[in-house]
């Protein structure tokens, strides 16, 4: 088993609907998640973190985190094409590591 | 405030070379990590340090080293390249709180091919 898993997917999401990521870690001990949003040719940028369970809102983004599943997601509302890219969720389990799932590649279709 | 820096941009070597990457990172922040991205194993924790020293280090071969200057600059070596080690270098930078966030900003990353 995979310590953090996404559907690789290709997801593809019309443009104004909600895009849903979904993120599953095995490490019970991980105290903090990530989401990094990743464009073709470039580096990952950090977009959410959340530490709590629940949800935490900025802007047109929600993460969520159910540490019991040991589940995190990521909505995307209003989905625009430049949110088209590759979503990258990352786990904290301690010791300043991040640990990385293969992401899943989204794209908004206008 | 600026952001993470990485040189160069774009290395191409030969098997056998060695390579040496650069990172410098965001004004304050003390700890840098390093990370290895390719297309079929994603993005993999090499190493980091925080106060000139290795605090934790990914599944890597000792063919991959670093070091870390009084600065917080951070300097990546690997020696003795293989094909394999094809990849986009990524350096991530962060304040290493006490909290449980680590909130990690990554440069723009080398991209080393092996010829």
């Amino acid at each position: 088993q995979k310590e953090v898993e996404q559907n690789s997917g290709p997801l593809s999401v019309p443009e104004g609907a909600i895009a849903s990521l979904n993120c599953t870690y095995s490490d019970r001990g991980s105290q903090s998640f990530f989401w990094y949003r990743q464009y073709s040719g470039k580096s990952p940028e950090l977009i959410m973190f959340i530490y709590s369970n629940g949800d935490k809102e900025d802007g047109r983004f929600t993460a969520q985190l159910n540490k019991a599943s040991q589940y995190v997601s990521l909505l995307i509302r209003d989905s625009q094409p430049s949110d088209s890219a590759t979503y990258l969720c990352a786990v904290y389990p301690g010791a300043q590591k991040l640990v990385f799932g293969q992401g899943t590649r989204l794209t908004i279709n206008p | 405030k600026a952001g993470v820096t990485q040189t160069p941009r774009y290395l191409i070597k030969t098997r056998g070379q060695q390579v040496t990457l650069s990172c410098s990172p965001i004004s304050g922040h003390r700890s840098v990590s390093w990370y290895q991205q390719t297309p079929g194993q994603g993005l993999q924790f090499l190493f980091e340090y925080f106060s000139e020293t290795q605090r934790n280090k990914g599944n890597f071969p000792g063919r991959f080293s670093g070091r870390q200057f009084s600065n917080s600059r951070s300097e990546m070596n690997v020696s003795t390249l293989e094909l394999g080690d094809s990849a986009l270098y990524l350096c991530a930078s962060s304040q290493r709180t006490s909290g449980s966030s680590n909130e990690q900003f990554f440069g723009p990353g080398t991209r080393l091919t092996v010829l």
